[in-house]
């Protein structure tokens, strides 16, 4: 069965540079959220899209914006990147927000370090 | 608010059962889940119960949920070396679609 698919699963970048993590949701998936762990923790929720418009909005930095597009994947963009931002940052998807499940299936994340 | 507490380290041998426990403090939550995450990788749904059921069942997997005192357990029978990593609960909030995790229990299986 299809999974959801991360891009890229490691990104390597200097402080202040920008990086963009995309994740392409399971198959009729129309919502995504994206999620941050850092070393040895565990993954804290940044932001929500359903349909196309954002959810919700956790601890997500000022620096960080994401989007959900029309074919349903969602980019991910970081400026100004700080030495604690480097984590694995995950992507899951569900099906339909409001059902009763909402049952999220996790990508394999992307390693991001910054140097 | 919102917290989930597991404890961090568990050490079995192989062929005995593994208890993973974790207490949850929203009363509204729908679901909860058992997440595995093995070294260097993603997360991997073992599975979920519904807020209103007392248990669920599936092959070495049982989870029991005792919703008065908020507490959620996962029993893995007859556990293997491969099952050592690293076991998150989670649950749904009801008003958003978050999953709030716990810290993560550490599996150390030994042979």
């Amino acid at each position: 069965a299809a999974g959801v698919i991360q891009s890229p699963r490691h990104l390597i970048k200097e402080k202040r540079e920008t990086a963009t993590l995309k994740c392409y949701p399971i198959p009729r998936h129309d919502t995504v959220y994206w999620y941050q762990q850092g070393p040895g923790q565990d993954p804290q929720f940044l932001i929500s899209f359903y349909e196309k418009m954002q959810s919700d909005k956790g601890s997500i930095p000022d620096r960080f914006s994401a989007q959900q597009f029309s074919d349903y994947h969602s980019e991910l963009n970081m400026s100004s990147l700080e030495l604690g931002d480097s984590a694995l940052y995950f992507c899951a998807s569900s099906f339909h927000r409001t059902a009763s499940t909402d049952t999220q299936y996790f990508g394999p994340g992307t390693r991001l370090t910054v140097l | 608010g919102e917290d989930v507490e597991q404890s961090l380290f568990l050490s079995v041998r192989e062929g005995d059962s593994s208890v993973i426990n974790c207490t949850y403090t929203d009363s509204s939550s729908t679901y909860l889940y058992w997440y595995k995450q093995e070294p260097g990788a993603g997360l991997q749904l073992l599975t979920y119960i519904f807020s209103n059921m007392d248990m669920k069942q599936d092959q070495r997997l049982t989870v029991l949920l005792n919703k008065k005192d908020k507490h959620l357990s996962l029993r893995i029978a007859d556990t293997q070396t491969g099952d050592s990593a690293i076991y998150f609960c989670a649950e749904l909030t009801s008003n958003t679609g978050k999953l709030i995790f716990g810290q993560g229990t550490t599996l150390q299986v030994k042979p």
